[in-house]
């Protein structure tokens, strides 16, 4: 798996935007990017994943460059509930029949975010 | 409601009283894994397995051991605690090759101490 850097530490303004940034500059052509988030101590839970497209779901945006090389996580009106460690993890989907190896996933030390009243 | 459910959530125990984590999924997910959580360590896979009866180790199994004998059970095993075993634990489980996405639902964690 393509490695990646986060900035280890964030602040944001209560219904502001926020926006992680991720650095991949070595993704494959066949890696995914996908977000995961761990509120202190709880399960990580997954956001979002992308290829090469913008993607958009309930929770957030993904912004990915056209180069692939690095993307941007957007939690459009930030709450102090999503104060938490979020983790920026590239993978390729695994090829079936391979392994269990393959599903693991392979967390960094993330990004924590602070959302500030 | 789709869930993983670990129990017990916390437990202090001591040196060698074997121990056994429960984890179940309500998804039907062929795959579950174990994870525990250190500072400054992160998450590492102790156990992974991909149906019933099929199971294998993950980066750190030493001390560990798991089964399945139902698709929805992954209970981890600790025969002889230690210790060093004091740690975060995390079952997570997803489906597999036709249906992946690559999505892993996570338990809430269970904080193990051993003393």
């Amino acid at each position: 798996d393509a490695k990646t850097t986060q900035p280890p530490s964030m602040d944001c303004a209560e219904g502001r935007a926020a926006n992680l940034p991720c650095n991949h500059s070595t993704i494959s052509g066949n890696e995914y990017v996908y977000w995961y988030r761990q509120i202190h101590s709880q399960g990580p839970q997954y956001i979002i994943h992308g290829l090469k497209n913008n993607e958009t779901n309930e929770m957030a945006s993904l912004i990915i460059t056209e180069d692939r090389k690095s993307s941007t996580l957007i939690l459009p009106h930030a709450t102090l509930r999503d104060t938490a460690v979020y983790y920026c993890i590239v993978r390729a989907l695994p090829i079936p029949n391979s392994g269990g190896s393959n599903y693991k996933l392979t967390f960094g030390k993330g990004t924590l975010l602070t959302v500030n009243p | 409601e789709a869930q993983v459910t670990q129990n017990p959530r916390y437990l202090i125990t001591v040196t060698g009283k074997k121990l056994t984590v429960t984890c179940s999924q309500n998804m039907n997910h062929e795959y579950m894994s174990w994870y525990r959580q250190d500072p400054g360590l992160g998450l590492r896979q102790i156990y992974y397995s991909m149906n019933v009866e099929v199971t294998d180790k993950g980066d750190v199994p030493e001390g560990y051991k798991v089964s399945r004998k139902e698709k929805r059970n992954f209970p981890l095993i600790l025969e002889s605690p230690s210790p060093n075993q004091t740690s975060l634990y995390f079952c997570a489980s997803s489906h597999r090759e036709g249906r992946y996405t690559g999505e892993l639902f996570f338990g809430e964690g269970s904080r193990l101490t051993v003393l």
